[in-house]
C-alpha cells in the first residue's frame, strides 16, 4: 500500500516564527487531506487539498502531487498552533482507504 | 448538525469482555471508517465502508468486527478485548463513496485490562 513520511516529526518553534512542514507520499494520490490534533485529542481539518495550493489565515498548504509530496506552512505562530499535524492519503493501490502519516509534532513557546 | 458523534468517551474493560463502540453521523455521508491512535503514532485505519452493507478491512482489523445496516450508523465491535487493544478510537466520515473531506468524531479511549 501507500506509504506516507512526514517531516519534521518534533518541532519546536518560538512564538511568531514562521515553519514548513512536509508530507510524502509513495504513490499517486486521489486525495490528501492535512489534519491538525489539538493537545486535548481533537482531530481538526486544516486543509483537503490532492493538488494546487490553498490558504486559510496564516496556514497555506501546497500540493505537488507529480513529485509526490505536500507541504503545510504555519506563519507568525502561535501557541495554540500547538499540536501534532498529519497528513493523510488516499490512493495507489490503497484505493478507498485513507492512511495517515505519523506526523509532525509542534510545540510553540511564548 | 451534530456532526460525527461517539459513544462512549471513556471505556475500561477486562481482558475478555465484549464491547461496542457505536459511531453515527447525520450528514448523510457514505464513507465511514474506524482508526486507532496509540502514543507516538499515527491514526491506522482498522476498516471502513463505502455505503450501507459495505464493509472492508484496513491496516490492522484482527480483533475487530464491523457492520453497516444504516448509513448513518456504523458501530465497531470487539468480541474479545485484549490488552494490546488498548488505544484511543477514531471514527471518522466523508460524503460520496469515494474519499473526499474527512470529519472526525471526538474519540473513545479504552483501556483494557
Amino acid at each position: 500500500g501507500i506509504q506516507v513520511e512526514q517531516s519534521p516529526p518534533d518541532l519546536i518553534l518560538q512564538e511568531g516564527a514562521n515553519s514548513t512542514l512536509r508530507c510524502n507520499f509513495s504513490d499517486s494520490v486521489n486525495n490528501l487531506q492535512w489534519f491538525h490534533q489539538n493537545p486535548w485529542g481533537q482531530l481538526i481539518n486544516l486543509f483537503y487539498i490532492p493538488s494546487g495550493t490553498k490558504q486559510n489565515g496564516r496556514l497555506s498548504a501546497t500540493t505537488v502531487a507529480t513529485e509526490r509530496y505536500s507541504l503545510l506552512y504555519i506563519s507568525s505562530s502561535q501557541t495554540t498552533d500547538s499540536g501534532v499535524y498529519f497528513c493523510a492519503v488516499e490512493g495507489g493501490t490503497s484505493y478507498d482507504k485513507v492512511i495517515f502519516g505519523p506526523g509532525t509534532s509542534l510545540s510553540v513557546i511564548p | 448538525n451534530a456532526g460525527v458523534t461517539q459513544t462512549p468517551k471513556f471505556q475500561v474493560l477486562k481482558t475478555g469482555q465484549s464491547m461496542t463502540l457505536q459511531c453515527a453521523q447525520d450528514m448523510n455521508h457514505e464513507y465511514m471508517s474506524w482508526y486507532r491512535q496509540d502514543p507516538g503514532m499515527g491514526l491506522r485505519l482498522i476498516h471502513y465502508s463505502v455505503g450501507a452493507g459495505i464493509t472492508d478491512q484496513g491496516e490492522v482489523p484482527n480483533g475487530y468486527n464491523v457492520s453497516r445496516s444504516t448509513t448513518e450508523d456504523f458501530p465497531l465491535r470487539l468480541l474479545s478485548a485484549a490488552p494490546s487493544q488498548t488505544s484511543v478510537y477514531f471514527c471518522a466520515s466523508s460524503y460520496g463513496q469515494y474519499y473526499n473531506e474527512q470529519f472526525f468524531g471526538p474519540g473513545t479511549r479504552l483501556t483494557v485490562l
